[in-house]
């Protein structure tokens, strides 16, 4: 069965510094994902992407956040300055449609700012 | 009011027990619903799409009450392997799904 991957499964970084997440999508899919889960926390929607652009984002995406798809496979979260407040689950998500298509998961990055 | 609640749990039963879980939604225009489940610090996994008419996969059952913003689902003959948490979701239109914070289960032998 095709399945989202995520690289790496666990970053650590100093605060301030810059991280760049990544996914490789299903193939098919044409609509991206990425939400956040803090620890103990539920999961939280980020932003999602279609054809080249952001299509909508929340309020935890602010200035410090960018995605980009790179090439015709890669789907990637930056963050600029990593605040010790980004320390969670990152996973990415495809789907090959919006509202009533379900959204499949990548087994995630676990962020870690010391 | 939150936008998607669940009774947090834990639910400890035995095996071969039926289970239910419930949730409700606040967005009266969410137009699609899904149940996921998570295991521990893993991703979401999809367990089945919920639809008006309710349906049912193997031992699963989701049903739908649109007029109530209420979603359950129901787990018969529990297994071990369906120890989780159940996540709740709504997509109330176009791309954002909204997860409720899930109701744990937990089988005994």
């Amino acid at each position: 069965e095709p399945e989202v991957t995520q690289t790496p499964s666990h970053q650590v970084t100093q605060m301030g510094q810059e991280v760049i997440l990544r996914c490789v999508p299903i193939s098919n899919h044409l609509y991206f994902y990425w939400y956040r889960q803090i620890l103990g926390q539920k999961v939280e929607f980020l932003v999602s992407f279609y054809n080249n652009e952001i299509s909508e984002k929340s309020e935890i995406f602010d200035d410090q956040f960018s995605v980009e798809r790179p090439d015709g496979s890669n789907f990637t979260l930056k963050i600029r300055s990593t605040k010790l407040e980004d320390s969670a689950m990152y996973f990415c998500a495809s789907s090959d449609g919006t509202a009533t298509r379900p959204q499949h998961f990548g087994d995630g990055t676990r962020l870690s700012i010391l | 009011r939150k936008e998607v609640e669940q009774d947090p749990g834990p639910f400890n039963v035995p095996e071969g027990a039926t289970v239910a879980f419930n949730c409700t939604y606040s967005n009266s225009a969410s137009q699609s619903f899904f149940w996921y489940r998570q295991d521990c610090r893993k991703e979401p996994k999809l367990l089945m799409s919920v639809y008006s008419s309710g349906n049912e996969d193997g031992r699963f059952t989701a049903q739908l009450n649109r007029a109530s913003q209420y979603i359950s689902l129901l787990i018969r003959d529990s297994k071990l392997s369906d120890s989780a948490t159940y996540l709740c979701v709504v997509n109330k239109g176009g791309n954002k799904l909204v997860f409720g914070a899930g109701t744990i289960l937990r089988v005994k032998s």
